[in-house]
This record gives structure tokens, C-alpha cells and sequence, in this order.
């Protein structure tokens, strides 16, 4: 069975840091691109960064560049978001999500992981 | 960036019945649309790709149409487990981005 569990999520104050973690199983994970999507308490999805299948390339929103850092360890089946400079509007579910084929990086998302909350505050 | 908006908001319907919402984009993005199903304190659930391909395991009284800028996603004979918010969201092109949502409650 295919399946993400995301993990690093808690409580850290304005301008702290946290790294969030998503173990992967069931799939080949090296052949996929991964992305982060977040959802603010009470708002729609936002798609925040993505990385393909080798580590190779990575694209981030805007709203997170230069703080946010997506990576990858494909030995150990593990996606990445270290996050920086966190700032309140920041608080989110952090769901990490996998693509349906190995052909692009940007493609239809077919599993979900089940989300790790983030609240930034003092 | 392309701006993805979802018509209506809300939606009350009754169990048996057909809807439909609607997904607009701000430009051509051919048929790179997907469609989600999310329920109270869960993850999305991935429902159709490529407009109007289910995911697999998605029962086919969902279905998607459209291609360029103006998209549906229908939902017939509506069940209680079917009552959750509906997310449109482009991969034409950096950055993806995801419609406001329609939520689907019971009349």
C-alpha cells in the first residue's frame, strides 16, 4: 500500500525554525516528484514547493522563497522542508503529496500524507 | 501565475441528487486540471486528473469535463459521504494553484 506520513510539526515562535519530514512507502520513491501543499485553519490548499525524483531541480512559491528549503534522501525514502524565518502566517497543515506518473515534475497528485500542523506564535 | 476560481462557494444539495461546480482558469491550461474531495480534519483525496480521468478507486458517479480555460466536475446520486469541500487545481505551469473550494452540505 502506498503511503506518506508526515512528521515534524509543533508549536515555534516567530523568526524559529522547524524541519518537517515525510516517510514514503510503497512505490519506488526515487522515481517521483514530491511537492508540500499547506492549508491555513480555515482556508483553501496552497501548494508550496516541489522537488523531482533525483533531488535535482526545486521550485518554491514565492511566499516561502529564500526561507524554505525542500529536500529529499532517496536511500532512506524520506521527503524534506526545512523551514526558517517562520512567520505567523506560516501556521498550516503541511500535507505532503506524490505524483501520479514519473514522467514530469509537475503533475497531477494522486496520495496524500495525512498533514503535520505548524503554529507559529510567541 | 495562473488564478483558478471555483463557482459556487457552497452548495446545498439532497441525497440523490446531481451537481455541479465549476472551475474557471485565468488562462489556457489545456486539460493539466485536477479535482479533490476533502472532509473535516483529513487530507484531500485525489478524485480525477487530466480534466476527466478517475483516480483509481474513485467511483465513477464522479466525473470531470473540459479543457482549456473552463472545466465541471459532476457528481450524481449524491450520498452522505459525498457532503465534504471540492478543490480544482492546475500543473499547466509553475507555480500549481488550487481553486477557494465549494463546499457541499446537505440540504
Amino acid at each position: 500500500e502506498v503511503q506518506l506520513l508526515e512528521s515534524g510539526g509543533g508549536l515555534v515562535q516567530p523568526g524559529g525554525s522547524l524541519r518537517l519530514s515525510c516517510a514514503a512507502s510503497g512505490f519506488t520513491f526515487s522515481s517521483y516528484a514530491m511537492s508540500w501543499v499547506r492549508q491555513a485553519p480555515g482556508k483553501g490548499l496552497e501548494w508550496v514547493s516541489a522537488i523531482s525524483g533525483s533531488g535535482g531541480s526545486t521550485y518554491y512559491a514565492d511566499s516561502v522563497k529564500g526561507r524554505f528549503t525542500i529536500s529529499r534522501d532517496n536511500s532512506k525514502n524520506t521527503l524534506y522542508l526545512q523551514m526558517n524565518s517562520l512567520r505567523a502566517e506560516d501556521t498550516a497543515v503541511y500535507y505532503c503529496a506524490k505524483t501520479a506518473t514519473t514522467v514530469t515534475t509537475l503533475d497531477a497528485f494522486d496520495i496524500w500524507g495525512q498533514g503535520t500542523m505548524v503554529t507559529v506564535s510567541s | 501565475d495562473i488564478q483558478m476560481t471555483q463557482s459556487p462557494s457552497s452548495l446545498s444539495a439532497s441525497v440523490g441528487d446531481r451537481v455541479t461546480i465549476t472551475c474557471r482558469a485565468s488562462q489556457g491550461i489545456s486539460n493539466y486540471l485536477a479535482w479533490f474531495q476533502q472532509k473535516p480534519g483529513k487530507a484531500p483525496k485525489s478524485l480525477i486528473y487530466a480534466a476527466s480521468s478517475l483516480q483509481s478507486g474513485v467511483p465513477s458517479k464522479f466525473s470531470g469535463s473540459g479543457s482549456g480555460t473552463d472545466f465541471t466536475l459532476t457528481i450524481s446520486s449524491l450520498q452522505p459521504e459525498d457532503f465534504a469541500t471540492y478543490y480544482c487545481q492546475q500543473y499547466n505551469s509553475y507555480p500549481p494553484s488550487f481553486g477557494q473550494g465549494t463546499k457541499l452540505e446537505i440540504k
